[in-house]
């Protein structure tokens, strides 16, 4: 498709296991973004990647929380050891490079933790 | 501190009424400043930017928003609203490598 894939949309896991989570951004947009959406916390920055730069990791919220993108194209965020306070939305966005260009948003991936 | 204030959790209005969905943003942050809606269970579709020139910008859906300096505010605005207009509504600015959000005004059409 045209927009921003991620996969799965629903994740339910038990406390301590380690998930995945798959994002696909737009074809040709090179940078691009994780994103938490938790009930009265609103939407928090994670991490951002720009081409071959090193990534903006300084939202990322423990060390339990990882990112890669490879090839320049497809990201995953993986979270080890998951919590019960880790069930939220994540949403990944993509966009061409520079600083005013705006992001295109999956539809996220609704995770919940037992 | 917020950078971005959006100063109504929720606004509940009237189909075919006029709207105005309140939005300040701080010094800290660059003007470059997005409005986005988000339906149930979708991601944030972008609803309109201000990134220079006219301070009124218009955006999809009959949506348009005022940039304000002297206020440092971004109100959003709609004439006259319609039942799918009922949504979730961001307003948001740019960081240095992110997007800073507002928590959110949550917009509820009455028939």
């Amino acid at each position: 498709g045209a927009g921003v894939s991620q996969s799965p949309s629903n994740k339910v896991t038990e406390k301590g296991k380690d998930v995945e989570l798959r994002c696909d951004p737009i074809s040709g947009h090179t940078a691009l973004y994780w994103y938490r959406q938790s009930l009265g916390q609103g939407l928090e920055f994670l991490i951002y990647f720009q081409g071959n730069s090193a990534p903006d990791k300084s939202g990322l919220p423990s060390d339990r929380f990882s990112a890669e993108r490879t090839g320049g194209s497809v990201s995953t965020l993986t979270i080890q050891r998951t919590q019960q306070e880790d069930s939220a939305v994540y949403l990944c966005a993509s966009s061409f490079g520079g600083f005013n260009q705006p992001q295109h948003f999956g539809d996220g991936t609704r995770l919940s933790i037992l | 501190a917020q950078s971005v204030t959006q100063l109504d959790s929720q606004v509940p209005v009237f189909e075919e009424a006029p709207v105005e969905l309140r939005c300040n943003y701080s010094s800290s942050v660059s003007v470059y400043l997005f409005w986005y809606v988000q339906y149930p269970n979708q991601g944030l579709q972008l609803l309109l930017k201000y990134l220079s020139g006219s301070t009124l910008v218009k955006g999809i859906n009959g949506f348009e928003a005022e940039f304000n300096k002297s206020q440092t505010s971004f109100h959003l605005r709609k004439p006259s609203v319609h039942i799918s207009d009922t949504a979730e509504y961001f307003c948001a600015a740019r960081g240095a490598n992110n997007l800073f959000f507002g928590t959110g005004t949550r917009l509820t059409v009455i028939p």
